[in-house]
């Protein structure tokens, strides 16, 4: 199944390059982001989360920067790999709120 | 720990039925969240149960409904189902319902309305 449509914005990359994925949120009162990968058929799954008061955050091959200013976010995947093809988005909750705003998606593609 | 599942996991029905689908949270978790996505509109936001009562309703007609039970399962209706209700419907739970907390999503329930 998959899990979004035809025309998502695509990033390819070659296997072993960084790749960055971007994002623009929506409101400025928005206090937590998060970035999720969802696979053909799966749901979403968790990936990494900041909170408004910072600025980065490291995962394990994963860096998420937020640029309040311009309302930008940004994961950094190093050394992508196959098993990184998925669509990735982001999410900004509310503040005050348990409501998740989800971004339209960027499909990342990784080629040999 | 199991995850969040859903039942079913694909559904075909036509226009003006109503549907059921169910969700059970991860164990231990007693908010859950569901959401629909579409290619159109993306994951959108339908509304959020913990312990048992609606805390958060996103912009869907009334149409669509859930519910929360005492065990946290959760179970979304939809009636008088439209061609444009076809969708994949997620659901997610979180521990508390918290600010800032992490939703775990299951792997969806796929309708199809003809």
């Amino acid at each position: 199944g998959e899990s979004v449509g035809l025309h998502l914005p695509t990033l390819s990359v070659q296997e072993g390059d960084n790749s960055i994925i971007n994002c623009a949120y929506s409101n400025s009162a928005s206090d937590y982001f998060i970035w999720y990968k969802q696979e053909s058929g799966k749901g979403p799954q968790f990936i990494i989360d900041i909170r408004s008061n910072m600025d980065k955050r490291q995962g394990q091959r994963v860096t998420v920067l937020l640029n309040k200013t311009v309302k930008h976010l940004s994961l950094q995947i190093a050394a992508t790999q196959p098993g990184d093809s998925a669509v990735y988005f982001c999410a900004e909750n509310l503040y005050n709120t348990d409501k998740l705003i989800f971004g339209t998606g960027t499909r990342l593609q990784v080629f040999p | 720990k199991a995850g969040v599942t859903q039942t079913p996991r694909y559904l075909i029905k036509t226009r003006g039925q109503q549907v059921t689908l169910s969700c059970s949270p991860i164990s231990g978790h007693r908010s859950v969240s569901w959401y629909q996505q579409t290619p159109g509109q993306g994951l959108q936001f339908l509304f959020e149960y913990f312990s048992e009562t609606q805390r958060n309703k996103g912009n869907f007609p009334g149409r669509f409904s859930g519910r929360q039970f005492s065990n946290s399962r959760s179970e979304m209706n939809v009636s008088t189902l439209e061609l444009g209700d076809s969708a994949l419907y997620l659901c997610a739970s979180s521990l508390a319902g918290r600010l800032q907390e992490t939703q775990y999503f299951g792997p969806g329930t796929r309708l199809l309305v003809l």
